[in-house]
């Protein structure tokens, strides 16, 4: 059973500092990591993708990846009170084909406090 | 940019109904899913289609039933609605890995 963790929070910081998003898995063949927004009531929207290990920047956010460690994280640098949401994981499984599910975690949530 | 729209945001209907949710993508995708996310249990993947009249089971298949006629649309069937199926429902699409999601239905059973 292939399963992303992540710590559910709420993770609370101040408005301008960085948050930081952790995600574990445990399939060690996964090459495909995402990071979803979700605000309350509303459906996940695409924040980034990385495939390879190293950082991935686009605007304040940075996706971190480390498949050694089955670690993937997202970093939001001068948080704003419009980030307070919850933050999914997901991962893909090993196989392409007919099958591009992901698995995603539990989601964490964010509160960024003006 | 790639939209994926359900027939309902919210939906009230009567234990035993039968309930049809539909998913539509403009985006030519090949692969479409249904969700559900319940509090405190994430997103549980219910049926997948990677393909016209092609699906398959996902993690909690039981009470529900899928069609995919036409590529473009994703139908989820609720056979005989119960109420531990008020749940937000959500359907999403994808060409590969990275899947777009729809504005979701809220669905009470009562």
């Amino acid at each position: 059973q292939k399963e992303v963790e992540q710590n559910s929070g709420p993770l609370s910081v101040p408005e301008g500092a960085i948050a930081s998003l952790n995600c574990t898995y445990s399939d060690r063949g996964s090459q495909s990591f995402f990071w979803y927004r979700q605000y309350s009531g509303k459906s996940p929207e695409l924040i980034m993708f990385i495939y390879s290990n190293g950082d991935k920047e686009d605007g304040r956010f940075t996706a971190q990846l480390n498949k050694a460690s089955q670690y993937v994280s997202l970093l939001i640098r001068d948080s704003q009170p419009s980030d307070s949401a919850t933050y999914l994981c997901a991962v893909n499984g090993n196989s392409g084909g007919s099958n591009y599910k992901l698995t995603f975690g539990k989601g964490t949530l964010l509160t960024v406090n003006p | 940019d790639v939209k994926v729209t359900q027939s309902s945001r919210y939906l009230v209907k009567r234990t035993g109904e039968k309930v049809f949710l539909e998913c539509v993508q403009d985006m030519d995708h090949e692969n479409m899913f249904w969700y559900r996310q319940d509090p405190g249990l994430g997103l549980r993947l219910i049926y997948f289609s990677y393909d016209v009249k092609m699906k398959e089971k996902g993690d909690i298949p039981e009470g529900y039933s899928v069609s995919r006629e036409k590529k473009e649309r994703f139908s989820l069937i609720l056979e005989s609605a119960s109420t531990n199926q008020t749940s937000m429902y959500l359907c999403a699409s994808s060409l590969s890995w990275t899947q777009y999601f729809g504005p979701g239905t809220r669905l009470l059973v009562l």
